[in-house]
């Protein structure tokens, strides 16, 4: 297999546990955000995003969290499942019409049976 | 989202030689992008690729070493050339759609 996520911190939960993944990012001109998910052999699949001017969405078992006073960003996944064992990534760009984006440096979920 | 293929899906290549990779969106798009995610690390972006203008690449990627083609709304090209086994990575394409950037499955690319 490929070696994405090698080196990056591991998140281990037990199946049916909910998580959450922090991210911190520095710019604070930054206005959008972007939660992907990566899995062996494949490209970042978009799970869920965020404009600043809100602090809370939901999605389907998905919530992403922002905080812009101290720059921080978090994924919760309710009821973890085994088929959400990835590296998930988040991501940030600025409304400059810059359209670009600004990747963190990534988690590894790994779900327990 | 968006249907976005890659070709070649992954490739071996020896030292000093030139490889050509695809990126085909399924629908036009103004903006396309290339990143690398080299082994174990996240995604740093090469460069943006407008349709009709020269690509705009960032600190540390030259068009010499990364050309890049985008000759319709649809379709890019990007070459890794002289390549060494540095360059070996992921390289993937992503397009803009409805404020929200689509990744393509990237290219795995070994140099030997």
């Amino acid at each position: 297999g490929e070696s994405v996520g090698l080196h990056l911190p591991t998140l281990s939960v037990q199946e049916g546990d909910n998580s959450i993944i922090n991210c911190a990012y520095s710019n604070s001109a930054s206005d959008y955000f972007i939660w992907y998910k990566q899995e062996s052999g494949k490209g970042p699949q978009f799970i869920i995003d965020i404009r600043s001017n809100m602090d809370k969405r939901q999605g389907q078992r998905v919530t992403v969290l922002l905080n812009k006073t101290v720059k921080h960003l978090s994924l919760q996944i309710a009821a973890t499942q085994p088929g959400d064992s990835a590296v998930y990534f988040c991501a940030e760009r600025e409304d400059t019409g810059r359209r670009a984006l600004t990747f963190g440096s990534g988690t590894r979920l790994q779900v327990q049976p | 989202s968006a249907v976005i293929s890659q070709k070649p899906s992954r490739d071996i290549c020896q030292r000093g030689t030139s490889l050509t990779i695809q990126c085909q969106v399924d629908s036009q798009v103004t903006m396309m992008f290339w990143y690398r995610q080299q082994p174990g690390q996240s995604l740093t972006l090469i460069a943006t690729a407008n349709q009709g203008s020269e690509a705009t690449y960032e600190s540390g990627f030259v068009i010499d070493k990364f050309p890049i083609s985008r000759p319709n709304l649809t379709f890019s090209t990007l070459t890794v050339s002289n390549m060494s086994p540095e360059d070996s990575s992921i390289y993937l394409c992503s397009v803009d759609r409805r404020e929200t950037q689509y990744f393509g499955p990237g290219t795995r690319l070994l140099v030997l």
